[in-house]
């Protein structure tokens, strides 16, 4: 779907330990997103970035970190994952902000902290 | 506080009846908004957007009508079939938010045979 890979797309890992989520485009979009999508929450933003090495923050960024080195890559980085990270993250993507450029999503990563 | 948020958490529908997805907003400001769809163990799917200065739109099937009068938002599905069946979420994009987008929590539409 709208060429994005999220990688990979089930982990489960224990508390204190680093993880790194990937998303990976092959439609050269300028802007990409990581959200978290819980139960009763919706989907929220964590961090989002317009160009290669240039992000901003989300909503609820806490916790996390991210890299774009490269056009087509988008790393979300929990330096020592808790139980409250425990979600499933999903990366989006879209050509532009605003009018006319809809974000389009991959399919997906669950992540389980114990 | 201020949020995109659905009027019905379900909605159960007979195949081939119409369904109406409804979605109240709350930021006059906001200029711009979205509807995906999301099925189990999916990505949400974009189906439609519609700007502020319209007040419908149609696509294949799906219409969204904006009635800034009262901030609602609705998506209407013509002919429901089961692969319908799925999560629908509205989004807003806020003037000043710098195109971010703010997702309402969502509604289960369930389509019978």
């Amino acid at each position: 779907d709208a060429g994005i890979t999220q990688s990979p797309r089930h982990k489960v890992t224990e508390t204190g330990t680093p993880v790194t989520l990937r998303c990976h485009q092959t439609e050269n979009h300028r802007y990409m997103y990581w959200y978290r999508q819980d139960p009763g929450h919706g989907l929220r933003l964590i961090h989002y970035s317009y160009g290669v090495k240039d992000t901003d923050k989300g909503e609820v960024s806490d916790g996390y970190s991210v890299s774009r080195s490269k056009t087509e890559d988008f790393l979300l980085t929990l330096e020592s994952a808790t139980s409250s990270q425990t979600s499933v993250y999903f990366c989006a993507i879209s050509q532009g902000q605003g009018l006319g450029q809809p974000q389009h999503f991959g399919d997906g990563t669950r992540l389980s902290i114990l | 506080g201020e949020s995109v948020g659905l009027h019905l958490p379900t909605l159960s529908v007979q195949e081939g009846d119409n369904s109406i997805i409804n979605c109240a907003y709350s930021n006059s400001a906001s200029d711009y908004f979205i509807w995906y769809k999301q099925e189990s163990g999916k990505g949400p799917q974009f189906i439609i957007d519609i700007r502020s200065n319209m007040d419908k739109r149609q696509g294949q099937r799906v219409t969204v009508l904006l009635n800034k009068t009262v901030k609602h938002l609705s998506l209407q599905i013509a002919a429901t079939q089961p692969g319908d069946s799925a999560v629908y979420f509205c989004a807003e994009n806020r003037v000043g938010s710098q195109g971010n987008l703010i997702f309402g929590k969502g509604t289960k539409l369930s389509v019978k045979p």
